[in-house]
């Protein structure tokens, strides 16, 4: 059964960078598409964008265009998100999660990293 | 980019059905299959329930169900049980390959 383990929480001042790491175990990992999903304190879910590893080349919804990298090692398995220009409402839970589906995503995530705290302080 | 809009809140009696509706426009919800819906308990990641709008992954009970009209989704659970109280999200594709999820419902069975 494929695991997604993240790194531990951070805590970050503003205006500095942030890099989380997803690391697969138990599967094939480069042909799903990864996706970053954050959460802040008691509000809902939004992706980031998404990565497959075998392809390479990320996408991101326009808020996070500048901000936001997504990259994938296939050699460890490991997917990697870095958020920069930090500010106090980036102030959440960073989820990786993986798509349902091979190679052609339905973006829609069937397994999910336990989530890392990311808190944003000066 | 507006999120998918759902109720704040949903409430049921055990055993009642209850419905989660899930709006979206041309460009997500009514453009493409890919509907998806996941429950959430306090401080857990999201499970995944419903994906391309009406297919369960394996171990998801059938009393969970999904269905699309228009630019509108739905999540139906029946036989609701104490343990479906939770939040619901629903999410779909947007076109440039990026996902948006909608505000949340949380349900409470009474």
């Amino acid at each position: 059964q494929v695991q997604l383990v993240q790194s531990g929480a951070e805590v970050k001042k503003p205006g500095s960078s942030v890099k989380v790491s997803c690391k697969a175990s138990g599967g094939t990992f480069g042909s799903y598409a990864i996706s970053w999903v954050r959460q802040a304190p008691g509000q809902g879910l939004e992706c980031m964008g998404r990565i497959i590893p075998i392809y390479g080349t990320a996408n991101y919804p326009q808020k996070f265009q500048g901000r936001v990298t997504i990259t994938a090692d296939e050699s460890t398995s490991t997917a990697y998100m870095e958020l920069s220009s930090l500010r106090s409402e980036d102030t959440a839970v960073y989820y990786c999660a993986r798509d349902v589906s091979m190679t052609s995503p339905s973006e829609a995530f069937d397994i999910w990293g336990q989530g890392t705290m990311v808190t944003v302080s000066s | 980019q507006s999120a998918l809009t759902q109720p704040a809140s949903v409430s049921g009696s055990p055993g009642q059905s209850i419905t989660i509706s899930c709006t979206g426009t041309s460009s997500d919800v009514g453009g493409y299959n890919y509907v998806s819906w996941y429950q959430q308990h306090p401080g857990k990641a999201p499970k995944l329930m419903i994906y391309e709008v009406s297919n369960r992954p394996s171990g998801v009970s059938n009393r969970f169900s999904g269905s699309k009209s228009g630019n509108t989704a739905s999540l139906t659970i029946s036989g609701l049980q104490a343990e479906d109280e939770a939040d619901y999200y629903c999410s779909s594709k947007r076109s440039s390959n990026t996902v948006v999820f909608g505000g949340g419902t949380n349900l409470t069975v009474l």
